[in-house]
């Protein structure tokens, strides 16, 4: 079957960094993305790795392992506003995403 | 383009009512995906066009949840004889190509069956 795993919850504070990760068991692959969602609203696109390495864009990164199945998403000078939920999900071969349940980010003063 | 817009934001039935929602994606976009999303949970996989052609269904869609995507636009996801288990938000996204520049999502439907 075709797994995606994230913690549920994780607790930061602001101007500290902090790193979500997501391992996958899927299909083929063809791409990872992290979204940002805040509660009552859609995900928002936030980053795309398809090879190995580290994407950066700004406060925040995205790392990928192909080998290892595994990508994190680092966040760098946290933010209130950055409490939401991060959703890891992968394009598998059939160039469906499948999503992880999500990491719900809490961000303390 | 202001991206893809769902209709209503909110829709509160009585169970065993008939419901239906609208998706209008961005119009460059050729796959057009329904999502339904439960608190707590990531996106569950609904059905998807490709253009006017609906190429998967998941288990999930019993036969009360119809689909159609007439003409390559817009799209409606109808749900029939509503149950309380349908109470969820609905999403719907769309994308280009095969979609390796990712999904860009609407806003969603929040059903709530009562």
């Amino acid at each position: 079957g075709q797994n995606i795993d994230q913690p549920t919850e994780m607790t930061a504070t602001e101007g500290a960094i902090v790193q979500i990760n997501c391992t996958y068991q899927t299909s083929g692959f063809n791409g990872l993305f992290w979204y940002q969602q805040h509660a009552g609203e859609a995900p928002t696109f936030l980053s795309y790795n398809v090879l190995d390495g580290l994407e950066e864009k700004g406060r925040f990164s995205s790392f990928l392992s192909r080998s290892k199945g595994y990508s994190y998403l680092l966040l760098k000078e946290l933010q209130m506003k950055d409490s939401a939920s991060y959703l890891c999900a992968v394009l598998d071969s059939n160039y469906q995403l499948i999503w992880g349940a999500g990491t719900k980010l809490i961000i303390k003063p | 383009d202001t991206g893809v817009s769902q209709d209503p934001r909110h829709k509160i039935t009585k169970r065993g009512q008939n419901v239906t929602f609208r998706c209008d994606p961005i119009s460059e976009h050729n796959r057009l995906y329904w999502y339904r999303q439960t608190l707590g949970q990531g996106p569950e996989f609904l059905t998807y066009f490709q253009n006017e052609a609906q190429l998967e269904k998941s288990r999930l869609l019993s036969d009360r949840f119809s689909a159609e995507r007439p003409k390559g636009s817009f799209s409606t996801l109808e749900i029939q004889r509503t149950e309380q288990g349908d109470s969820a938000m609905y999403l719907c996204a769309s994308s280009l190509g095969q979609g390796q520049s990712g999904y860009t999502f609407g806003s969603g439907t929040r059903l709530t069956v009562v």
